[in-house]
């Protein structure tokens, strides 16, 4: 199966930052079916990037989601207090799907 | 607006066979080009998925946990359920329900994507 390796483990910025997240597979993920998800104590997990680069409705544009073969990246730009939280990337190009260990965003 | 919630038993004994359900409001579990899924997420293991139902009863479960799995389907109550036997310690976590998105790979066969919503989630402790 495909291991998703998500760095940094802990990302600490203020409000207003830009927040870069990494995500690495262990292979080439087919047709770059990535997706990334928010989720904030307490709550189930929330789409927000899917097919590496589309962003979920209702999702603010200043997430955004790139990367290809093995790398991906999700950018959150100028960050608003909401989005402090645990994300995690997800692949579903290989079976069976697989989760990335999470990156954990706080308040600096 | 799609909304799922999770119901059944929080404790089970260790051996003995878990069993959820997840009421789906919103949209049909019969409706084609979604997939009907669970996950679990625990402190040790992560998010894990566990498999999904499509339409007309078709399913697909991941290798590690295929043996114990049963994923079904009531469409009169627009509901689907999770059993999974021969339960241990290692089994706790919080169960979650999604609506998955399907596509079809080069061969025909449907594959799980993204989830989206997903249900508030239960947690369930495999404890005697």
């Amino acid at each position: 199966e495909v291991v998703l390796t998500q760095s940094p483990d802990t990302l600490s910025l203020s409000p207003g930052e830009r927040a870069t997240l990494s995500c690495g597979a262990s292979q080439s993920v087919t047709n770059n079916y990535v997706a990334w998800y928010q989720q904030r104590p307490g709550l189930a997990p929330r789409l927000v990037i899917y097919d590496a680069s589309s962003r979920a409705p209702g999702i603010p544009d200043r997430f955004s989601g790139s990367g290809s073969g093995t790398d991906y990246t999700l950018t959150i730009t100028r960050l608003a207090p909401e989005d402090f939280a645990v994300y995690y990337c997800q692949q579903y190009g290989n079976s069976p799907i697989t989760f990335g260990q999470g990156t954990r965003l706080d308040i600096k | 607006q799609v909304q799922l919630q999770e119901s059944g038993s929080g404790l089970v004994k260790p051996s003995q066979t878990l069993s959820l359900t997840c009421t789906v409001s919103g949209a049909s579990i019969g409706v084609v080009g979604y997939a009907w899924s669970w996950m679990r997420q625990s402190p040790g293991k992560g998010l894990e998925w566990i498999g999904y139902l499509y339409t007309r009863g078709s399913t697909s479960y991941n290798p590690s946990l295929k043996t114990r799995v049963t994923i079904s389907g009531d469409r009169s109550k627009n509901q689907f359920s999770l059993k999974l036997t021969s339960l241990t310690a290692a089994d706790t976590a919080v169960y979650y329900c999604a609506r998955q998105g399907i596509f079809y790979d080069t061969v025909g066969f449907h594959k799980g994507s993204w989830l989206d919503p997903w249900g508030q989630g239960i947690l369930v402790t495999v404890s005697s």
